[in-house]
């Protein structure tokens, strides 16, 4: 049974500041991998992909994924109030049911 | 225009009782899903279903069915409903498998 653990559980950076946001997944066959981003209210919507070991780059945000340390990370540059949300990892084998575990979690807060 | 419709947006209901949580897509995508999130476990993966047929099922219980009159419709039905079956309950749809997952902007359920 797939386990995505996130770390922090929550975490607060000042505006223009870097957040790091941490995500192990316990299923060597995993594939597929997302960054999703919740805003109090709101469906999830996904930031970014990631489907290969290394860095992908999108804007202020970049992902890297290790899948041998079973590890993928986010990284928001220059963070800004509006990137405080709910995010969460996604995780999925990409075989069977379609089914994407999330993680539990990290609660970003940019304060002005 | 909203791409995932879920309706409706806020539902009370009464101990034993039964519901219907509706959802429709217009992203043209043949993978549907359902999600509950809470408290407890922030976002949980539930049901997968592509081309109208049931892919995955990770809920225990018989009291969710999930409806498939359409290619673009995922209704939820819940029977015997339970205080714990409180939660906001996600759609979200997909290409296929291994694609991004999009969100609805969820029904929020409260069991009394």
């Amino acid at each position: 049974q797939q386990k995505v653990q996130q770390s922090p559980e929550s975490l607060i950076v000042p505006e223009g500041g870097m957040a790091s946001l941490n995500c192990t997944f316990s299923d060597r066959n995993s594939q597929y991998f997302w960054w999703y981003r919740q805003h109090s209210g709101e469906g999830p919507k996904a930031l970014m992909s990631i489907f290969s070991n290394g860095d992908k780059k999108e804007g202020r945000f970049t992902a890297h994924l290790n899948k041998a340390s079973l590890y993928v990370s986010l990284h928001i540059k220059d963070s800004q109030p509006s990137d405080s949300a709910l995010y969460f990892c996604a995780v999925s084998s990409g075989t069977g049911g379609y089914k994407v575990v999330f993680g539990s979690g990290t609660r970003l807060l940019v304060s002005p | 225009d909203p791409k995932i419709i879920q309706k409706p947006k806020y539902l009370v209901a009464v101990t034993g009782s039964e519901k219907i949580l509706i959802c429709e897509q217009y992203l043209g995508h043949n993978a549907m899903y359902w999600y509950r999130q809470s408290a407890k476990k922030p976002l949980e993966f539930m049901f997968s279903y592509s081309y109208q047929k049931l892919m995955d099922n990770q809920t225990a219980s018989s009291r969710f069915q999930p409806q498939s009159s359409k290619k673009n419709h995922l209704d939820l039905q819940i029977t015997a409903l339970k205080p714990d079956d409180s939660a906001t309950y996600f759609c979200a749809s997909s290409g296929q498998g291994a694609d991004t997952q999009y969100f609805g902007p969820g029904t929020r359920l409260l069991v009394l």
